[in-house]
């Protein structure tokens, strides 16, 4: 079954540190997406990324990075030089393919995130 | 601008007390779904349409119901809700060819009492 697993409950990390959210996905379909969306206090989800699973370029944006790797089908997001607002909860989300070609999306149970100034 | 809102945004009602919660898009979307999110379970899809009175059961539709008149538009049901509805809502669209890119409305906080 597809499944996400984002085995970090919850981080707390001090202002400028660096931090590493994990994100492990199982998968049986060959053609897939892989997504991050952040939710803070005020609770929307915000749209980070989406990787397809045929680009295994890592991914840098400001002081995101994401690496995506395939042999050990993961995709971790990392934080550099955290800020307070970073904080916030940050879904890992895999999409699946289903019977009458449409789509859904598998989220991770979230990895709540703390910066502490 | 593009968007998809939900109405109301936060709902306080009791047990069996019907209710409906909106869900409307500007996009001209052909594909949306309705999603929970509980703590430590992440979001789990409810509802989803492929099209206008097209609709197709998530992984958690018990309790819920939808309906897909027009295609802007597409309501969650609450017949009877039971405490355990408790939870926070989200509508989503894409189109009918990139449905791996939903676009996620603000949510709807709803707590039955």
């Amino acid at each position: 079954a597809q499944k996400v697993t984002q085995a970090q409950t919850e981080i707390s990390v001090v202002e400028k540190e660096d931090v590493t959210l994990d994100c492990v996905y199982e998968t049986r379909d060959t053609t897939y997406y892989l997504f991050w969306y952040k939710q803070p206090p005020s609770g929307e989800l915000v749209f980070l990324i989406r990787r397809n699973s045929f680009d295994e370029q890592n991914e840098i944006s400001g002081r995101y990075s994401w690496n995506f790797q395939k042999s050990t089908s993961s995709f971790n997001f990392t934080i550099t030089a955290s800020q307070v607002v970073d904080s916030a909860v940050y879904f890992c989300a895999l999409s699946e393919l289903l019977m009458d070609s449409s789509y859904k999306l598998i989220f991770g149970s979230g990895t709540r995130l703390l910066v502490r100034p | 601008e593009a968007q998809v809102t939900q109405n109301p945004r936060y709902l306080i009602t009791v047990t069996g007390k019907k209710l409906t919660v909106t869900c409307s898009q500007n996009m001209n979307h052909e594909y949306m779904s309705w999603y929970r999110q509980d703590p430590g379970l992440g979001l789990r899809q409810i509802y989803y349409s492929m099209n206008v009175e097209v609709t197709d059961k998530g992984d958690v539709p018990e309790g819920y119901k939808v309906s897909r008149k027009e295609k802007r538009n597409f309501p969650l049901i609450l017949e009877s809700p039971s405490p355990n509805q408790t939870s926070l809502y989200f509508c989503a669209s894409s189109t009918r060819n990139t449905i791996y890119e939903q676009y996620f409305g603000p949510g709807t906080r709803l707590t039955v009492t």
